[in-house]
């Protein structure tokens, strides 16, 4: 699975649009790029999920480069509730035996 | 619909003594079965993972081990706990596609 590697944190205000990015520059051609949200003392959530351009959905956006090796998640006008930690995810889920490891998240703090 | 249990969701246990979780799931067959542990302010760290009744992956060598008995039975156990071992436990499923599932999770204070 490629490796992926992201901001430790990130700070925004109410109202305001959030843009996280992931690097994966080892993606292969068959790996999709995954999001997670992760509130404390629960299991992570699924968010959105990507192969290429962009993706919406009524959470975020996922915004993929034609190259692939990187991607940002995009959350339009956060509120105090998306405070929480963001994993990003790249693998071939297609696969029976998909591994689905979780590297170390951004915490996004989202302040009033 | 797909439900997980998972349990206990607290768990306080001396050290030397053994551990049994529990992860099951409904509503689904033959799924993709994980567990985690997740250390206070830190990422998840897979622990094992199964495909299929019997087939266990274990993704890093430690204290700890997994077992499947049922098709959506994923049990995780040790003989004898360290205070390493303390930790958030998840369990998860996945059917097809990127969208896993995760319980509840346990928390666990070795002692």
């Amino acid at each position: 699975l490629a490796k992926t590697t992201q901001p430790i944190s990130m700070d925004s205000y109410e109202g305001q649009e959030v843009n996280i990015t992931c690097s994966h520059n080892n993606i292969a051609t068959n790996d999709y790029i995954t999001w997670y949200q992760q509130f404390p003392s629960q299991g992570p959530r699924f968010i959105i999920q990507g192969y290429k351009t962009k993706v919406t959905n009524e959470v975020a956006s996922l915004f993929i480069p034609a190259d692939r090796k990187s991607s940002t998640l995009s959350l339009p006008r956060v509120s105090l509730s998306d405070t929480a930690v963001y994993y990003c995810l790249v693998g071939e889920w297609m696969d029976s035996s998909y591994k689905l490891i979780f590297g170390s998240g951004t915490r996004l703090l989202v302040r009033p | 619909s797909q439900t997980i249990h998972q349990w206990p969701a607290t768990l306080v246990q001396p050290v030397g003594s053994p551990l049994s979780l529990e992860c099951t799931v409904e509503g689904t067959s033959n799924p993709n079965l994980y567990w985690y542990r997740q250390a206070a302010g830190r990422g998840l760290q897979l622990l094992f993972y199964s495909v299929g009744i019997g087939q266990i992956s274990s993704e890093v060598p430690q204290n700890l081990s997994a077992s499947r008995p049922q098709d959506r039975q994923f049990i995780l156990s040790s003989k004898k706990l360290l205070l390493s071992d303390s930790g958030f436990y998840l369990c998860a499923w996945r059917r097809q596609g990127p969208e896993a599932f995760f319980g509840q999770g346990t928390r666990l204070t070795v002692v």
